[in-house]
């Protein structure tokens, strides 16, 4: 139980054009997810955390108008990278933490953003 | 953000060696979990360990928490050559808040 399905795995698009990625939770209603960006070789960093039916709340630093986070329903979240450029290439990991158990979070398996 | 250092940066060990790996965090936590990811891929979880434990086993996994020093440890012991990957330690501060990723470990076993 407490999966999240993402999509795509993998995106290529054109400098200037928009990517939208979709992290849905499949057997739980996921009321807050959490948008995480790695680079290679680095660590997991988070973007920001959506809540259903309110406005995300950004990381600092992390542009909010580049990053756009839909999360209209329980269980889907969306990322939409605007105006993409080479250097937003990197892996986009979604979270999110699940109920009954406080501490348990599943992640959706990426999506690997390469912008030319 | 990120909550700390995690050391080793890289660890490079034989088949059959025990890898220790070391992660320290900045502020107060209700859960420490480690993870594990291969080259590319997602994350998994490998455990966890409650804000008010000491140590926890799981197969050839240890972990220790150390609230006082706010560090944890994680010990892989008789390592495999399927265990070459990045992990990472993760806190979160409180029930349902995002987890805080350390900056990772990568391991390499040779066999």
């Amino acid at each position: 139980g407490a999966v999240v399905s993402q999509h795509p795995s993998r995106v290529i698009c054109k400098s200037g054009t928009s990517v939208k990625i979709e992290c849905r939770s499949l057997d739980f209603q996921a009321t807050t997810m959490f948008w995480y960006r790695q680079f290679p070789k680095q660590s997991l960093m988070l973007m920001a955390t959506s809540n259903e039916g309110s406005k995300a709340t950004y990381e600092q630093g992390v542009e909010k108008d580049k990053f756009l986070i839909n999360h209209a329903s329980l269980t889907l979240s969306t990322l939409t990278v605007t105006s993409a450029h080479p250097e937003d290439s990197s892996f986009y990991i979604c979270s999110a933490a699940y109920g009954g158990r406080l501490d348990g979070y599943t992640f959706g398996s990426g999506t690997r953003l390469t912008v030319v | 953000s990120q909550q700390g250092e995690e050391d080793p940066q890289a660890l490079s060990i034989q088949e059959g060696e025990n890898a220790t790996m070391n992660c320290s965090y900045k502020t107060s936590i209700n859960n420490l979990q480690w993870y594990r990811q291969n080259s590319g891929r997602g994350l998994v979880h490998l455990i966890l360990i409650r804000s008010n434990e000491r140590e926890k086993h799981s197969g050839r996994l240890r972990v220790t928490l150390d609230t006082s020093k706010k560090s944890s440890s994680l010990l892989i012991t008789a390592s495999r050559a399927a265990d070459t990957a990045s992990y990472f330690c993760a806190t979160d501060g409180q029930a349902g808040t995002a987890l805080i990723f350390g900056k990772g470990t990568t391991l390499s076993v040779s066999s």
